[in-house]
């Protein structure tokens, strides 16, 4: 089966610029999350779906950051204005939806490497 | 609320000898824990997880590791590494009810020398 999809691979952009990531899970995953991995750390949840509704996102600032996910299939994330922390790695991931979701496994996207300048 | 410690941030180690990334947690409640590792340039993968019954898991490439709630610790172990063992190595944590959030640990860099 395909794995998640995730696009663009890498984006160079200046501060204070817009820059949105796409990413499309395995089909029929109920659950999507999107990970900021800043170097030398670990990921860290930023939001997270469940079909079309958010279950999680306290850890999104909220101020710049956007996500959606139409339909329960792809989903967008999005920053403006970007900062220059916002550096990092955005990694997209789905689990199936079962009778124990937490205890899933999430299938990862190969990332999109952000750097603001 | 939980949290993740992995206690080595690099690991070095000759191929064909074992090797062990630590991993402590802490939760009130009750919790799956999960080893991911990550490749260069690629996504995370799935190496094994804890979720209940025995406390030795196996996973994927020979790796297993021992949940020991009492030291709340999940240790990953391979009795014999090879050179494409080389990547950084995730611990993971989500409490079985409660807050509905997985907390990734900060990572241990296996470096495997000839």
């Amino acid at each position: 089966e395909a794995g998640v999809a995730q696009s663009p691979r890498y984006k160079i952009i200046e501060k204070r610029q817009s820059v949105a990531f796409w990413c499309n899970p395995i089909s029929g995953h109920a659950t999507l999350y999107w990970y900021q991995q800043i170097l030398g750390q670990g990921p860290k949840l930023l939001i997270q779906f469940q079909n079309n509704g958010v279950v999680d996102d306290s850890q999104l600032p909220k101020d710049r950051f956007s996500a959606e996910r139409l339909k329960g299939v792809d989903s967008t994330l999005k920053i403006q204005p970007a900062k220059l922390e916002d550096s990092a790695v955005y990694l997209c991931a789905s689990s199936l939806d079962s009778p124990r979701p937490r205890g899933e496994t999430q299938y990862f996207g190969p990332g999109t490497r952000l750097l603001v300048l | 609320a939980q949290s993740v410690t992995q206690l080595d941030s690099q690991v070095p180690v000759f191929e064909e000898a074992p090797v062990e990334l630590r991993c402590n947690y802490s939760s009130s409640v009750s919790v799956y824990l999960f080893w991911y590792v990550q490749y260069p340039n690629q996504g995370l993968q799935l190496l094994l997880k804890y979720l209940s019954g025995s406390t030795l898991v196996k996973g994927i490439n020979g790796f297993e590791a021992e949940f020991n709630k009492s030291q709340t610790s999940f240790h990953l172990r391979k009795p014999s590494v090879h050179i494409s063992d080389t990547a950084e190595y995730f611990c993971a944590v989500i409490a079985t009810s409660g807050t509905y959030k997985y907390i990734f640990g900060t990572g241990t860099r296996l470096k495997v020398l000839a």
